[in-house]
């Protein structure tokens, strides 16, 4: 299969931690990476490879992955971080890319 | 400044063609894998095509193939997206991304929106 499953949404206190999880059979052998997309905007990459978070990403936003699931956390979440938030890897041909599903991330 | 701007969006009937643009500046367009992906409204975003950076592999989505045909012109940092045949469901905001080595979309332009629609 070449889907890339998430919980559709998820809400955090403000300053606590949030964790969003990525599954698919992809992810055995492919990294993902995520990205942030607020409202009438472009998506942002914030996690790519084992865990890289590119110039200007907050170092709250921390990657990991484990068999068939990648995890997104966030750690002392901001109320700018309220966004969907969507996976993606390569898919088991290695030459096509599959998106998440997102999750929509509240920030109470 | 890593800058993508995509052009070309608008209202096409059914069964019609349009092709977008993204013009790339900031950085060595000719040394990078382009992408575009698509994003209908209020729903998640889809991956459309991908083109190394000298034309030598060229990948559609299963959705597209057969209509959609990527390409790319180095010398005037650009790529483009031919869409024939356009369906409804084709309707979306269209983005063009670049690729790193990671193969992560590293940056984004802001898109432009395709209307299918009688």
């Amino acid at each position: 299969s070449s889907e890339l499953t998430q919980d559709p949404a998820v809400s955090v206190a403000l300053g606590q931690t949030v964790r969003i999880t990525c599954q698919g059979d992809s992810l055995r052998s492919n990294y993902a990476s995520w990205y942030q997309q607020k409202p009438g905007q472009a998506p942002v990459l914030v996690i790519s490879g084992k865990n890289n978070r590119p110039s200007g990403i907050p170092d709250r936003f921390s990657g990991s992955n484990s068999g068939n699931t990648a995890s997104l956390t966030i750690a002392g979440a901001q109320a700018e971080d309220e966004a969907d938030y969507y996976c993606n890897s390569r898919d088991s041909s290695g030459n096509h890319y599959v998106f998440g599903t997102g999750t929509k991330v509240t920030v109470l | 400044e890593v800058q993508l701007v995509e052009s070309g969006g608008g209202l096409v009937k059914p069964g019609g063609s349009l092709r977008l643009s993204c013009a790339a500046s900031g950085f060595a367009f000719s040394t990078y894998t382009m992408n575009w992906v698509r994003q209908a409204p209020g729903k998640g975003l889809e991956w459309v095509s991908s083109i190394t950076s000298r034309s030598s592999y060229i990948y559609s989505a299963d959705s597209v193939k057969g209509r959609f045909t990527i390409s790319r012109d180095n010398a005037k940092d650009s790529l483009y997206l031919q869409m024939n045949s356009l369906r409804v469901e084709d309707t979306a905001v269209y983005y063009c991304a670049r690729e790193d080595l990671a193969g992560a979309f590293d940056f984004w332009g802001q898109g432009t929106l395709v209307t299918v629609s009688s």
